[in-house]
């Protein structure tokens, strides 16, 4: 069975860098499909941070672009996600998920559990 | 950008009723849609991808139809277990855009 977990700090603090990484078991992230980050700010609804695929191609929400990396290690079986120059607007649940690819699109047919990152000095 | 725009934003109704949420694609996105379902504290949860085609294990009063910019999300008869915020996402081509969703509660 699939499964998706995240991990990283709860908390950080303005201008520093969100660092989270997404452990998959259950399948080899080699496996032919990408590998996204999803976030919801409180009481909020979804936004679509970023994707990658084995092959390391990626691809990212403009309005994050300029802040976000997203890596994935398939030794390790985890992608990550760095995200530069936080502040209080980044506070959110952060989501990892599976996507089944449609050209450089996707849906989401597995997700973690989710983890809440809090930005505040 | 492809905006999605969701209607309504909420909505209240009776156990057995039938409940259609619309979504609008700000230009067409043939049907690379999915509906997703967000009980209060859970993850989002798909439901139906390519506009229609029902994820394994959903019930089957949930339905999707529509293609190019307009889509529906039907649930056939309202249960209880139903309460929960519905979004659904293009994924013609990144970048990837979600509704703003729409809450669904008993009324």
């Amino acid at each position: 069975q699939l499964q998706l977990q995240e991990s990283g700090p709860g908390l950080v603090k303005p201008s520093e860098t969100l660092s989270l990484t997404c452990t998959v078991s259950g399948y080899s992230i080699s496996g032919g499909y990408y590998w996204g980050w999803i976030r919801q700010s409180p009481g909020k609804g979804l936004e679509w941070i970023g994707n990658i695929y084995h092959n390391r191609n990626t691809y990212y929400s403009p309005s994050l672009r300029s802040r976000v990396t997203i890596s994935v290690d398939t030794s390790k079986n985890q992608f990550s996600l760095k995200l530069g120059s936080v502040t209080a607007a980044d506070t959110a649940v952060y989501y990892c998920a599976r996507g089944r690819p449609y050209g450089s699109g996707s849906f989401f047919d597995y997700w973690g559990q989710g983890t809440l990152v809090s930005v505040s000095s | 950008d492809i905006q999605m725009t969701q209607s309504p934003s909420s909505l209240s109704a009776s156990v057995g009723d039938r409940v259609t949420i619309t979504c609008r694609a700000s230009q067409g996105i043939s049907n690379y849609l999915a509906w997703y379902q967000q009980k209060p504290g859970k993850v989002p949860k798909l439901l139906i991808y390519a506009a229609s085609t029902l994820q394994s294990g959903v019930p089957s009063r949930f339905s999707g139809s529509g293609s190019g910019t307009d889509f529906t999300l039907t649930i056939s008869s309202l249960q209880p277990e139903d309460v929960s915020t519905y979004y659904c996402q293009n994924y013609n081509s990144a970048p990837l855009t979600f509704g703003g969703g729409t809450k669904v509660e008993i009324k």
